[in-house]
């Protein structure tokens, strides 16, 4: 049963620290997107890869915020300093290199900044 | 300029009725897909249905149907015989071919009554 998966999945941390947010995307997948979602905002596209390449991360505080992709089973989001207007649900999703096809999402990160 | 423009801030079925979601699209790509998504309150993301940009059918898929008016750009969700189980947010969300991108709209909550 394929299915993206977001580590961790609940985080609490006090403003200021760094915080690290990992996607497994599902296997064969070449698109990887990451969004948070707020009541206010909805769902924003912070950045997404093709194929690992970051093609767009205008949607991301430059200053504080990194999305990278190591390898093709791993893509990591980075929060650093966080503050508290960065508490949200993160979510990572991968998709098939296909406008035909959706986007399986992972099950999100809660964070928390206090 | 809004890619996905979701304008109806909540919206409320009897059961067993139908219901419209409205969705509108704003795009240059000849090649593009459009997709629906529910969000119940347990937060996760479950896709619903796709139309392409080049489909002469409406896509249907068990009860939801997708109203894909090309000229007007909208593509709007059919949800027929509701249920409480329908109770969530919907979203709508365009990918464009020329950049892979995956735009969410602010969604829609749907509250069905018994």
């Amino acid at each position: 049963d394929a299915r993206v998966t977001q580590t961790p999945r609940h985080k609490v941390t006090e403003m200021g620290q760094e915080v690290t947010m990992r996607c497994q995307p599902i296997l064969g997948h070449n698109t990887v997107f990451w969004y948070r979602q707020t009541m206010m905002q909805g769902l924003e596209l912070l950045a997404y890869f093709r194929n690992r390449a970051p093609l767009d991360d205008s949607g991301m505080p430059k200053d504080r915020f990194s999305a990278e992709m190591p390898d093709a089973t791993l893509a990591t989001l980075k929060i650093q300093p966080s503050e508290p207007r960065d508490s949200a649900v993160y979510f990572c999703a991968s998709a098939a290199d296909s406008v035909n096809t959706e986007a399986f999402f992972g099950q999100g990160t809660r964070l928390t900044v206090v | 300029a809004q890619k996905i423009t979701q304008t109806q801030p909540g919206m409320f079925v009897q059961e067993k009725e139908a219901v419209t979601l409205d969705c509108t699209y704003d795009t240059s790509d000849p090649s593009y897909g459009l997709f629906w998504y529910k969000q119940p309150s347990s937060g996760e993301m479950i896709f619903l249905i796709y139309q392409g940009s080049y489909d002469q059918q409406n896509a249907t898929e068990g009860r939801y149907s997708l109203n894909f008016q090309k000229a007007r750009k909208s593509a709007n969700l059919v949800i027929s015989a509701s249920q409480l189980g329908d109770s969530a947010m919907y979203f709508c969300a365009l990918r464009e071919e020329a950049n892979s991108k995956l735009t969410f709209g602010k969604g829609i909550t749907l509250s069905v009554r018994p």
